[in-house]
């Protein structure tokens, strides 16, 4: 089973600033998912980031607010930009390969002050 | 499309009560999969189970049993003699199955509170 490291685990932030969330998997993968989990909400896709390729975004989100990176098979980034209060939640990044579960990050809590 | 409901949004049982959070799904893929996942307060997502749409076979993991009825679209999960651990919020989530990975598409949730 795939293990996926994700940091940090909670920020706290300035609106207007950014953070980068990464992800580091111990297998090589083709696609990874970054999901947001608002305050008591169900869990909603950002984007699919394939390496090699920019990410394909869901309705909703954009690449200018969500910027992500894939450089390699093991590793994927997702920036949240300028920052707002609204923009407090939890992150993660997941992956599943066709036969197996899902697996997922341990996930990053943010907090915009 | 696809699209996960959870009616119950919070259940409350005492401890030792046995426990059912249901989960209905729509989808137009002959072929999927689907989840529970458990969220506890620290907030990562902890795998429970994983169904393919082929396998109608309940399954029976300690205090945890699942029931899929194919014909009513529906994947309940079942908490036998509950215990205050369980307390987290759980959810049903579904994927298309097939070549390739998949993201899944999640319901929103059910929170169980065990009450000691």
């Amino acid at each position: 089973s795939a293990v996926i490291s994700q940091k940090p685990s909670r920020d706290i932030c300035q609106r207007g600033t950014s953070l980068t969330i990464q992800c580091q998997v111990d297998s090589q993968v083709t696609m990874m998912f970054w999901y947001r989990q608002q305050p008591g909400q169900s869990l909603t896709l950002i984007a699919t980031a394939n390496q090699g390729s920019e990410a394909t975004y869901e309705s909703g989100f954009v690449i200018d607010k969500f910027p992500i990176s894939r450089p390699n098979l093991t590793f994927s980034t997702l920036t949240v930009s300028n920052m707002s209060p609204e923009d407090s939640s939890i992150y993660l990044c997941s992956l599943q390969e066709s036969n197996t579960e899902a697996f997922f990050g341990q996930g990053t809590r943010l907090t915009v002050v | 499309a696809q699209k996960v409901t959870q009616v119950q949004t919070e259940i409350s049982v005492v401890e030792k009560e046995d426990v059912t959070l249901d989960c209905v799904y729509e989808t137009r893929d002959t072929t999927y999969y689907l989840f529970w996942y458990k969220q506890p307060p620290s907030g990562e997502l902890v795998f429970l189970i994983r169904r393919n749409s082929f396998d109608e076979q309940n399954e029976i993991s300690g205090r945890y049993s699942w029931n899929f009825q194919k014909s009513t679209s529906s994947f309940n999960f079942t908490i036998t003699a509950s215990q205050v651990v369980d307390s987290a919020v759980y959810f049903c989530a579904l994927s298309q199955a097939g070549a390739g990975a998949n993201n899944l598409f999640f319901g929103t949730g059910t929170r169980l509170t065990v009450i000691p």
